[in-house]
């Protein structure tokens, strides 16, 4: 079956350190890649989103993002975190004429 | 920026009762999705719909679920007889078009949190 998996369940870090969350997923063939961020009591935002071309993507406050195509992962990176990044972060894969199919979720914590 | 809207925000039901979940996608866009979020766990996929019919649903998509859009411009979700397990964030969302040249991106909805007491 179809999955997605998020390595951690709860990151927790101080202002300006470097976050990495891990996302695998299970497909073969084309897939399109997003990640989306809920912050606390909101609706699903799209960070960044992979169809093709660079592997390194880039999002919006300052995420970035690459698709390691041998590796079935999109692993999600900041190299510095502020306190208002504390959020749910679910990547998400979907391929051609299908539905999106979620990972669990990691949820950041920042701490001040 | 346009934005899929959804109504009502929270929705309190009795166990047993009707409820339906009401959403206005993104005016030109053709997919349309329900999603669910039950507290402290991942996003579920329960239904897509297009050109007027189910394109695909989840196991979790029984008998007690049904989706509609009337007039072209809502897309709602009706549960026939709520159960408490139905207690849940549910979001619509909506896609442009599918297909490697067309923009894939799914805009969501706000949510509606459903407590079923």
């Amino acid at each position: 079956a179809q999955s997605v998996s998020q390595h951690n369940h709860h990151v927790i870090l101080s202002e300006a350190a470097s976050l990495e969350l891990g996302c695998n997923y299970s497909y073969g063939g084309t897939v399109n890649l997003f990640w989306y961020v809920q912050y606390p009591g909101q609706h699903l935002q799209l960070l960044l989103k992979y169809f093709s071309g660079d592997p390194l993507v880039k999002g919006i406050k300052g995420f970035e993002a690459e698709f390691i195509k041998s590796k079935f992962s999109f692993n999600l990176r900041k190299p510095s975190v502020q306190w208002s990044d504390t959020a749910e972060y679910f990547c998400a894969v979907n391929q051609r004429g299908q539905n999106f199919v979620f990972g669990p979720g990691t949820r950041l914590s920042v701490l001040p | 920026e346009p934005e899929v809207t959804q109504t009502p925000s929270h929705q309190v039901t009795q166990m047993g009762q009707e409820v339906i979940l009401r959403c206005v996608p993104i005016s030109n866009h053709l997919y349309f999705y329900w999603y669910r979020q039950i507290l402290g766990q991942k996003v579920e996929f329960l239904v897509s719909f297009y050109n007027n019919e189910i394109s695909e649903k989840s196991e979790i998509f029984d008998d007690q679920f049904s989706v509609e859009r009337p007039d072209g411009s809502n897309f709602t979700l009706k549960i026939r007889s709520t159960k408490l397990e139905d207690s849940a964030m549910y979001f619509c969302a909506s896609i442009l078009g599918q297909g490697a040249t067309v923009n894939t991106e799914a805009f969501f909805g706000q949510g509606t949190r459903l407590t079923v007491v």
